[in-house]
């Protein structure tokens, strides 16, 4: 079974300025992906970003990217010049290789100061 | 694609009522999985199927509660009778591979 842990409850961060989310995750398989979602106000879960845990390359969408340090179990989110609408609540997730179940960890809530 | 499709998206009732959450995945989807989110217990996983077959309902909490999937469009979970803890927001999620997890928008459930 794997665990995810995200220890921060809160982040806050000024608008256009960088943030980083952090995120550890414990896993026997050797074939696992993981996941940033990102759940607003309206509660509806979006995801953010993945990464295979094969890849050596740090997964990137737009202003996102990761810090994926294998040897570490460790996954963290940047978000670069922070928008108001990045404020949300932040969930990491895994998915090993031996099944399809995603497991999260309890979440981080950023906000964003104007 | 409309997307995973949940109803009700709020539901009030009263303890010990039978409560019935529904859920349409994505067409072509071969998962379907139940979740539970809480403030203390964060998103948990109730159950999953794969073809419409139950594969683990491990984290189904007691026996009040069941899932079903009659057909591929289609899934419950009904809680049987219901009490004030049960009170979460439920998602459902479909999949057709691992990068394909989608969320319906969740029902919120307040049992008073």
């Amino acid at each position: 079974a794997q665990t995810v842990t995200q220890s921060q409850p809160e982040m806050s961060v000024q608008e256009a300025e960088t943030v980083t989310l952090s995120c550890t995750y414990d896993t026997s398989e050797s074939d696992y992906y993981l996941f940033w979602y990102k759940q607003p106000p309206s509660r509806q879960m979006i995801l953010v970003i993945r990464q295979e845990a094969y890849k050596q390359q740090n997964a990137t969408e737009n202003r996102f990217s990761v810090n994926f340090q294998k040897a570490a179990k460790s996954f963290s989110l940047k978000i670069s010049d922070s928008q108001l609408g990045d404020a949300a609540m932040y969930f990491c997730a895994c998915l090993t290789g031996a099944n399809s179940k995603l497991t999260f960890g309890k979440g981080i809530t950023l906000s964003v100061r104007p | 694609d409309a997307g995973v499709i949940q109803s009700p998206r709020h539901e009030v009732t009263e303890m010990g009522q039978e409560v019935t959450l529904r859920c349409k995945p994505i067409s072509g989807h071969d998962y379907l999985f139940w979740y539970r989110q809480t403030m203390m217990r964060g998103l948990e996983l109730l159950i999953y199927f794969n073809n419409n077959v139950p594969i683990d309902d491990s984290g189904m909490p007691e026996d009040r509660f069941s899932a079903k999937m009659p057909n591929a469009s289609f899934s419950t979970l009904k809680i049987q009778p219901s009490e004030p803890r049960d009170s979460a927001v439920y998602f459902c999620a479909s999949s057709l591979n691992r990068f394909g997890y989608t969320f319906g928008s969740g029902t919120r459930l307040t049992v008073v």
